[in-house]
C-alpha cells in the first residue's frame, strides 16, 4: 500500500534556528497538507498545498512558516526561526483530490523540539 | 471550532464490539462524516466515511442516524491494538481544500 513518509522523525534544534521538515507524498496525489499536534493536544491544521501554491492557511501559519515542492516528489515546511513553542509533531498528508471519495493520507509524522 | 461532540473516553474488553458516538448537530447536507484514529503519537490513520447510508469495511461499520445527527463507529471485535484516539469529523463532500479540522477526539482503552 501505498505511504506518505517523513524524515527525520526527530529533530532537535536550538531556538532561533531554521528547520526544514521534509515529506514524500504519495505518488499520483494533488493535495498535500500539514499538521501539527503539541504534545497532549489535538492536530491542528496549518496549511494546504494544491498546483504549487498555498489553497488555505490557517492563523497559526504566520510569516515564519513557509511550504514548498522544490520537484516532483518532496513537499517541505519550513520554520525560519523556530521558537520553543514551535515543539510539537508535524504531519504530513496528501489528497489525490477533495472529492468525498477520496481520504487523506498521513505520514508518520516528525518530532520537533526546540531548545 | 470542530463541529462534533466526543465523548473523552471510553473502555472496551478486547473481542467485545466497540461503539463509539458522536455528536454532528449541525452537520450540512453536503457534508460527510469520516473517522480517524491515532495510536499513539503516530500519524492519524483513516478508518471510514459515509454520508447518510450505513457504511462498512474490513476495519469497522459506520452507523449513521436518519437525521444525520449523530453517528456510531463500530469496531466488531475490538483488540489490544485498537486502543488509540478516535476522532470523528465532518468534511464538505467537495471541497476547495480537503482541510480536516480535528477535535479531542475519544480515548478507547481495550482492555484484556
Amino acid at each position: 500500500e501505498p505511504e506518505v513518509t517523513q524524515t527525520p522523525s526527530h529533530q532537535v534544534t536550538q531556538m532561533g534556528q531554521e528547520v526544514i521538515l521534509r515529506c514524500v507524498p504519495i505518488s499520483n496525489h494533488l493535495y498535500f497538507y500539514w499538521y501539527r499536534q503539541i504534545l497532549g493536544q489535538k492536530v491542528e491544521f496549518l496549511v494546504s498545498f494544491y498546483n504549487n501554491e498555498i489553497s488555505e492557511k490557517s492563523e497559526i501559519f504566520d510569516d515564519q512558516f513557509s511550504v514548498e515542492r522544490p520537484d516532483g516528489s518532496n513537499f517541505t515546511l519550513k520554520i525560519r526561526s523556530t521558537k520553543l513553542e514551535d515543539s510539537a509533531m508535524y504531519f504530513c498528508a496528501s489528497l489525490p483530490s477533495p472529492a468525498s471519495t477520496d481520504t487523506q493520507y498521513f505520514g508518520p509524522g516528525t518530532r520537533l523540539t526546540v531548545l | 471550532d470542530a463541529k462534533t461532540t466526543q465523548p473523552p473516553s471510553m473502555d472496551c474488553a478486547e473481542g467485545r464490539a466497540a461503539n463509539l458516538p458522536c455528536n454532528h448537530s449541525t452537520i450540512s447536507g453536503n457534508e460527510y462524516v469520516y473517522w480517524y484514529r491515532q495510536i499513539h503519537s503516530q500519524g492519524p490513520q483513516y478508518i471510514i466515511h459515509g454520508l447518510k447510508n450505513n457504511e462498512t469495511n474490513e476495519m469497522a461499520s459506520l452507523i449513521i442516524t436518519e437525521d444525520r445527527k449523530s453517528s456510531t463507529l463500530i469496531l466488531p471485535h475490538a483488540t489490544l491494538r485498537d486502543t488509540a484516539v478516535y476522532y470523528c469529523i465532518v468534511r464538505p463532500g467537495s471541497s476547495n481544500t480537503g482541510k480536516l479540522i480535528f477535535g479531542q477526539g475519544t480515548t478507547l482503552q481495550v482492555k484484556p
